[in-house]
């Protein structure tokens, strides 16, 4: 069974910082691995995709990087924001899988 | 374009009572699901649908019911509520289950149990 495990659960740094976010899951056969940003109160955003085939992908300030032989996904954050301010949802999707299993998320604080 | 919504935003339901919730998308999306979002537990799959007129068991199905019959929306039902259900609900589209393709959420439906 598929299992995903987001370190740390809240992480609090200064506006200008970059940060790692970090991913890890147990069984390396996936089909994708995804990030998700959630505000309070809000549904899910898309942020990045990575499919099994690739290593990484960049949207902006935003890099998410996928190592399927050690389980693993980072998601770095360059210059930090206070609007980055959320929670970060890590999920894969296993190989003739038709859901996504989710990690229980990083909730991020940027400090102005 | 209004990406996907979810009707009711919030609800509160007393033990045995029953109560839809509604799904709709404008993105002419084949595939539709329904998640629970827990404390401590995250985001797992209720139903999901592969197309209109179907519909397929998840993770967490127990409970609910789910109904397709137009393409543009997907129904939750509660039959008779338990505090169990307490819970915030999202539903997602997506174009298909393709690698490349991500799932869209709506807002989320949060619903409490008494």
């Amino acid at each position: 069974k598929q299992e995903v495990t987001q370190i740390p659960a809240a992480l609090s740094v200064p506006e200008g910082e970059n940060l790692v976010l970090n991913c890890s899951f147990t069984d390396s056969a996936i089909y994708n691995l995804q990030w998700f940003r959630q505000d309070p109160g809000k549904g899910l955003t898309s942020l990045l995709l990575i499919q099994s085939s690739q290593r990484e992908q960049t949207s902006g300030r935003l890099n998410a990087s996928l190592d399927k032989s050690s389980g693993r996904s980072t998601l770095y954050i360059a210059a930090s924001q206070p609007g980055d301010s959320a929670t970060y949802l890590c999920a894969v999707r296993g190989q003739g899988a038709q859901k996504l299993v989710f990690g229980q998320g990083t909730r991020l604080t940027i400090n102005p | 374009n209004a990406g996907v919504t979810q009707t009711p935003k919030f609800r509160v339901l007393k033990t045995g009572q029953s109560m839809t919730l509604l799904c709709a998308q404008d993105m002419n999306h084949e595939y539709m699901y329904w998640y629970r979002q827990d404390p401590g537990m995250g985001l797992r799959l209720i139903h999901y649908s592969v197309g209109e007129g179907t519909t397929a068991k998840g993770e967490v199905p127990d409970g609910y019911n789910v109904s397709r019959l137009k393409k543009q929306n997907f129904l939750l039902g509660l039959e008779s509520a338990a505090p169990s259900q307490t819970s915030v609900y999202f539903c997602a589209s997506s174009y298909s289950f393709s690698k490349a393709d991500t799932q869209y959420f709506g807002p989320g439906t949060r619903l409490t149990v008494l």
